[in-house]
């Protein structure tokens, strides 16, 4: 099971560029990194997927230096609405069920 | 497309009592599963169904059980109803396993009293 560590809460701005570093030091040759977003009341949603380098969708860009060893979330310009907490996962894909949520990372945006 | 859906959305129990709690996607998904999130803590899985007619214990399966009635509905069910379960409940469902995406439902609010 790869475990994962994440700061435990984080403040920003509107309108600033956040990035949250997810550590995962005994990832797996086939593991991925997955992050998801929780808003109050709500079920988690997914956010975005890598295995290296970098990805990037409309929402977030994931970062994966070679080693693989931890990852950055960096969530761009970001809003009052994007105050959640942030997972990341770290697992195989398609098969097992070994990977953790953990407690995540409380981001904070301040008008 | 409702997705996952998850009923009921708020339930209070007393001590002992038994109750299911019953979730359904409509995505086709072969793989679900039911998770528990306290306060102020991350979620953590009970149990999961890889797929149709399979179910496996996750993190804290202690005190429930599940049932996987076809491809659409996954069960969770507390027959002896702690205040230790007092939790909010999120049932999800995905393609696969593994850390592919997954769709969570709208959970469900328990008290214990």
């Amino acid at each position: 099971l790869a475990k994962t560590t994440q700061p435990i809460s984080m403040d920003s701005y509107e309108g600033q560029e956040v990035n949250i570093t997810c550590s995962h030091n005994n990832i797996a040759t086939n593991d991925y990194i997955t992050w998801y977003q929780q808003f109050p009341s709500q079920g988690p949603r997914f956010i975005i997927q890598g295995y290296k380098t970098k990805v990037t969708n409309e929402v977030a860009s994931l970062f994966i230096p070679a080693d693989r060893k931890s990852s950055t979330l960096s969530l761009p310009r970001v809003s009052l609405s994007d105050t959640a907490v942030y997972y990341c996962l770290v697992g195989p894909e398609g098969q097992g069920f070994s990977f953790i949520f953990g407690k995540g990372t409380r981001l904070l945006v301040k008008p | 497309n409702a997705g996952v859906t998850q009923t009921p959305k708020f339930q209070v129990l007393k001590t002992g009592q038994s109750m299911t709690l019953q979730c359904a996607q409509d995505m086709n998904h072969n793989s679900m599963y039911w998770y528990r999130q306290d306060p102020g803590m991350g979620l953590r899985l009970i149990y999961y169904s890889a797929s149709e007619g399979t179910t496996d214990k996750g993190e804290v399966p202690n005190g429930y059980n599940v049932s996987r009635l076809n491809k659409r509905e996954f069960s969770l069910r507390l027959e002896s109803a702690a205040p230790s379960q007092t939790s909010v409940y999120f049932c999800a469902s995905s393609k696969a396993g593994g850390v592919g995406e997954q769709f969570f439902g709208p959970g469900t609010r328990l008290t214990v009293l």
